[in-house]
């Protein structure tokens, strides 16, 4: 019954790795997203991501790519990975005009080695 | 200048007492306000909404002002429960897209026995 569920919830994998997170959401929103929250505890959007539009942080590094099968899925790939990506990664998606927030997933805790 | 700027903490408040969270956002383009809290190790939750003309849900009460770039969250009858992190959060919806929520670094509270 999970709304927006994320798996795994925990990846420890090393450098220059190669690593996808998965996202569904059973919500029927229109809008999936990706965030990163770092050792300091600030959450950053990475990707929005609806049918129609793909928008992405500039920040953040092409070695990171959001994959939408379909409108209740938003994948993130993750290329080469660095010491410094280490973080929670959050997945939440919302129904942009109603303007009710956004519901998120529980995580995914990466530590790269 | 950060987007959105809370005191991040930590206020520690004994059980019973009321207490009051503000943060400060730079974009005046920004058109909906949240609250959310973060438990350790936990996604964020959406706590309430904020609205002009403020709003109250149970022990809690928000308030914005448009003019001053300020939101506020007043906890009453503080309980040993909402120890937490929480989030101010401010959206810019442009058109169509999907922007994402921008958020504060949080302030942390104690509530102490």
């Amino acid at each position: 019954d999970t709304a927006v569920s994320q798996t795994p919830k925990y990846l420890v994998t090393q450098m220059g790795n190669d690593k996808s997170i998965k996202c569904e959401q059973n919500l029927g929103h229109d809008t999936m997203y990706w965030y990163k929250q770092d050792s300091k505890k600030f959450l950053k959007i990475m990707f929005s991501y609806n049918n129609k539009e793909l928008i992405i942080n500039e920040t953040v590094p092409n070695r990171f790519s959001p994959k939408s099968p379909d409108k209740a899925h938003l994948n993130l790939h993750i290329n080469s990975l660095e010491l410094g990506d280490s973080a929670v990664y959050f997945c939440a998606s919302s129904q942009v005009e109603l303007n009710y927030g956004y519901t998120f997933g529980s995580g995914t805790r990466l530590t790269v080695v | 200048r950060k987007e959105v700027e809370q005191d991040p903490g930590p206020f520690n408040v004994p059980e019973g007492a009321t207490v009051a969270f503000n943060c400060t956002y730079s974009n005046s383009a920004s058109q909906s306000f949240f609250w959310y809290r973060q438990d350790c190790r936990k996604e964020p939750k959406l706590l309430m909404s904020v609205y002009s003309s403020g709003n109250e849900d149970g022990r809690f009460t928000a308030q914005l002002n448009r003019a001053s770039q300020y939101i506020s969250l007043l906890i009453r009858d503080s309980k040993l429960s909402d120890s937490a992190t929480y989030l101010c959060v401010v959206n810019i919806v442009s058109g169509g897209g999907a922007d994402g929520l921008t958020f504060g670094k949080g302030t942390h509270l104690i509530i102490q026995p």
